[in-house]
């Protein structure tokens, strides 16, 4: 079953904790997103990875962190310095390339106690 | 700062109607134009894409692009309550720029009444 999964569904974080959301594809994508989406505003990208052991900041990369170690997977942490982590965290994977086509996984619904 | 703007909405048609469905942006030389619908909590879904101007349809959707007015539209055909969603609309940066990102408007919330 070919897809982009996420996990977990919900996340409950106190705050002050690190929090990894796991972003898995087996569609043999190159390039890989992480978005945050918040009531009332427009996806906004987080971080981004077009090949396997790289990676780029987004438009607001500041208190996460990725890594790219595999083709499939690419993890996104919350950490810390997040000012204001909760939202709903979508991950998307494509080909990259001109056209830059992108799919979405389900998404982690993050909530800072 | 690249832009991508919609009508926030809710648009509201009668089911059966053709809805309409507008979003500008201000990147001249963006080249990849994509409509996703959302339904309330869950992910977007990509519904239509688009890259040369003119009409493209797909079932009872058509995206329309202008390239030289900068705007591009989605039509569907004979509304259905199940097509009641938020409908993003996202446009590609130009090749060789900010390659890799995908600008998104804040949506267009449809509501389709029986």
């Amino acid at each position: 079953d070919g897809g982009i999964t996420q996990s977990p569904k919900y996340l409950f974080r106190k705050e002050g904790q690190n929090v990894t959301l796991s972003c898995e594809q087996n569609l043999n994508h190159d390039a890989m997103y992480w978005y945050r989406q918040d009531p009332g505003q427009g996806l906004r990208l987080i971080y981004y990875s077009q090949i396997v052991n790289d990676f780029q900041k987004g438009d607001i990369a500041e208190g996460y962190s990725v890594s790219r170690e595999k083709k499939e997977s690419f993890p996104l942490t919350v950490t810390s310095a997040q000012k204001n982590p909760t939202a709903f965290y979508l991950c998307a994977s494509g080909y990259g390339g001109a056209h830059n086509e992108q799919f979405f996984g389900p998404g982690t619904r993050l909530t800072v106690l | 700062q690249k832009e991508v703007e919609q009508n926030s909405g809710p648009l509201s048609v009668p089911e059966g109607a053709i809805a309409s469905l507008n979003c500008t942006y201000s990147d001249r030389g963006s080249q990849s134009f994509f409509w996703y619908r959302q339904y309330s909590g869950k992910s977007p879904e990509l519904i239509m894409s688009i890259y040369s101007n003119g009409d493209k349809e797909d079932g009872r959707f058509t995206a329309q692009l202008n390239k030289a007015s900068q705007y591009v539209s989605l039509l569907i055909r004979d509304s259905q309550p199940s097509d009641s969603a938020t409908y993003l609309c996202a446009v590609n940066l130009r090749h060789g720029g900010s390659q890799g990102n995908l600008i998104f408007g804040k949506g267009t919330k449809l509501s389709v009444k029986p």
